[in-house]
């Protein structure tokens, strides 16, 4: 069963600073991954999807890349700003076609980001 | 993208009680999901709901307490039945196009609390 480990788990830093989320999975044959953001007690909000054939993806501050062989990605926010403070959730869908909807999620990392 | 309504965004339910929540989407989908969050931790697949027929559920739930509806492409139902304060989560209906991108959306989710 695919496993999905996030690191670290709370992360609390000043405004300006770059930063990185690290996602680790299990079993690398995935179609793609997925990291999203979630503001407390509200849904899941799509940040960046990276397709398997994919090393990163970019969307203005943030860029995720993908290690498909090594089941890792990890997301870097640069500059970060008090509005980034969330948590921010990975997600990788199996390369499978009868469950090739479901994701398998992280724990996620909790983020803070003060002015 | 698909645009995901979810309703009641919260609600306080006693004990014993159900609750239907309502998922609909601004588009025809292939894959629609139902997640549970509990407090504090990660999402965890409820169930596949399958168009115009039963839902597909994950180990550990079961029909008579999470009974399903997908009467079309664009809607479904959750209903938590005879509900008991561990059943205090957040809800999330998720849908998945399958295609090259196969990304996954999510709705705001319901924040349930049963006393």
């Amino acid at each position: 069963k695919q496993e999905v480990t996030q690191i670290p788990a709370a992360l609390s830093v000043p405004e300006g600073e770059n930063l990185v989320l690290n996602c680790s999975f299990t079993d690398s044959a995935i179609y793609n991954l997925q990291w999203f953001r979630q503001d407390p007690g509200k849904g899941l909000t799509s940040l960046l999807l990276i397709q398997s054939s994919q090393r990163e993806q970019t969307s203005g501050r943030l860029n995720a890349s993908l290690d498909k062989s090594s089941g890792r990605s990890t997301l870097y926010i640069a500059a970060s700003q008090p509005g980034d403070s969330a948590t921010y959730l990975c997600a990788v869908r199996q390369d499978r076609g009868s469950t090739l909807g479901r994701l398998y999620f992280g724990r996620g990392t909790q983020l803070t980001v003060w002015p | 993208s698909a645009v995901i309504s979810q309703k009641p965004s919260r609600d306080i339910c006693q004990r014993g009680t159900s609750l239907t929540i309502q998922c609909q989407v601004d588009s025809q989908v292939t894959m629609m999901f139902w997640y549970r969050q509990q407090p504090g931790q990660s999402l965890t697949l409820i169930a596949t709901a399958n168009q115009g027929s039963e839902a597909t559920y994950e180990s550990g739930f079961v029909i008579d307490k999470f009974p399903i509806s997908r009467p079309n492409l664009t809607f479904s139902t959750l209903t938590v039945s005879n509900m008991s304060p561990e059943d205090s989560s957040i809800y999330l209906c998720s849908v998945v196009d399958l295609g090259f991108y196969t990304e996954a959306f999510f709705g705001q989710g319901t924040r349930l609390t049963v006393v």
